[in-house]
């Protein structure tokens, strides 16, 4: 168990929708990290937020978007939605000690865009 | 442009079979190595960072190893249980915030 959750664990949309998707991290893990991973392939880094700044950010559009929040939580939003960002959504949260890292997954919500 | 490749794509063992995954990876920075474990429809499960070239590290019948390009893990004497797909990821100092970089995994299948 990493104590890292997310909701909801399955979701589906049509085309052009919007979509919000939530994590909740660890207590005292200031970082979420925002991974979108497509059958048969690896996790794709979209964004990372750290004390509820946007901290980087991958090759993804504006439409995905995200936020942090002061209780450990955050939240993922997607808006016009695309067949192709049916995908498993995964957070990991960390935290930054010394330099090092390590990135604790939840189980991740399965999207289906239709 | 960094980059991870992982090989091979699926290894199928008998039960107590040893075998290696491979990850090489082109970085400009190494910050880190990840090597993460994936049962179907489930988040990565963590498990060893890597951090200097000849750093290893053990966890049950499980052996990680690092060198400047490549990244090998080594399972012995593996069980049914350990069938997944074994994922490594680099984490770089010219990326964006402390992304990972992920190679497509190594899908493991250990029959009895």
């Amino acid at each position: 168990e990493t104590g890292v959750t997310q909701s909801p664990t399955h979701l589906i949309k049509t085309r052009g929708q919007q979509v919000t998707l939530r994590c909740s991290s660890q207590s005292g893990h200031n970082t979420v990290s925002w991974y979108q991973q497509a059958l048969g392939q690896g996790p794709q880094f979209i964004f990372q937020y750290y004390r509820e700044e946007e901290n980087g950010r991958g090759n993804f559009p504006p439409r995905f978007s995200g936020l942090q929040f002061p209780n450990y939580s955050s939240e993922l939003n997607v808006n016009a939605l695309e067949l192709d960002d049916s995908a498993l959504y995964l957070c990991a949260s960390s935290i930054q000690r010394g330099g090092q890292e390590t990135q604790y997954f939840g189980p991740g919500t399965r999207l289906l865009v239709l | 442009e960094d980059q991870v490749t992982q090989s091979p794509e699926a290894l199928r063992l008998q039960e107590g079979e040893s075998s290696s995954l491979n990850c090489s990876y082109t970085v400009s920075g190494l910050r880190g190595l990840f090597w993460y474990r994936q049962d179907p429809g489930k988040g990565p499960e963590f498990l060893f960072t890597l951090y200097s070239a000849g750093e290893e590290k053990e966890k049950e019948r499980l052996k990680a190893t690092l060198t400047k390009k490549e990244s090998f893990l080594h399972i012995t004497a593996p069980k049914p249980e350990d069938s997944a797909t074994y994922l490594c990821a680099v984490q770089a100092y010219n990326q964006a915030g402390t992304a990972l970089i992920f190679g497509k995994g190594t899908t493991l299948s250990v029959s009895s």
